[in-house]
């Protein structure tokens, strides 16, 4: 199986960068994910990570460390619009699971 | 483009009546379908994926059963609803292989 583990809250002010981070144990690896999700919305894919490093998308940036099973998401210049929760996600290689394993979410609340 | 229809959006039901839940997408052929649950405040937990018409895998036991009668439909079903049935579903889509999960917008389930 696999578990991944996020902080339950972050806060921060507007126009600052704040970093998500994302431990996860699963046997096999394929990539990590990252989705947001508004408060009574559906969750949206944000970014995707299958080789150490990062990938930029926009004000949004996301980081993986294979050798650490780690993993972050960096949010810069933030907005109010990005209150939301977000969540880390893996498939398990191994067992051949084509389904999403998600983290029990970061809440993140931006502050004026 | 694709498209996710999920419905109802807000549902009631008492305890112990039957639940159908249907979900359709559109613009797409043979995607992989999805039925997830979240409790309030809470991560995503995987109830079923279909990979096909017919073929479903169940990823927790419980009093529900999910259906595949065609290529783009997907029904979540229960013959008696308990009190811990309560929760938000969601119906997510994806192009087979290691591709993003597109989730519908869900639907609220109260049982009283």
């Amino acid at each position: 199986g696999q578990s991944l583990e996020q902080p339950s809250e972050v806060t921060a002010v507007e126009g600052a960068i704040v970093q998500i981070n994302c431990t996860y144990q699963t046997s096999g690896f394929y990539g990590l994910s990252w989705y947001q999700q508004h408060d009574g919305g559906a969750p949206t894919f944000l970014s995707y990570n299958a080789l150490d490093g990062l990938e930029e998308t926009g004000r949004f940036s996301s980081f993986l460390s294979r050798s650490d099973s780690y993993g972050y998401l960096l949010l810069q210049e933030l907005q109010m619009k990005d209150s939301a929760s977000y969540f880390c996600a893996v498939r398990d290689k191994n067992t051949g699971r084509r389904a999403l394993t998600f983290g029990s979410g970061t809440r993140l609340q931006v502050q004026p | 483009s694709q498209t996710i229809h999920q419905w109802p959006a807000t549902l009631v039901q008492p305890v112990g009546s039957p639940l159908s839940l249907e979900c359709t997408v559109e613009g797409t052929s043979n995607p992989n379908l999805y039925w997830y649950r979240q409790a309030a405040g809470r991560g995503l937990q995987l109830l079923f994926y279909s990979v096909g018409i017919g073929q479903i895998s169940s990823e927790v036991p419980q009093n529900l059963s999910a259906s595949r009668p065609q290529d783009r439909q997907f029904i979540l079903s229960s013959k008696k609803l308990l009190l811990s049935d309560s929760g938000f579903y969601l119906c997510a889509w994806s192009v087979p292989g290691n591709s993003p999960l597109h989730f519908g917008n869900g639907t609220r389930l109260t049982v009283t």
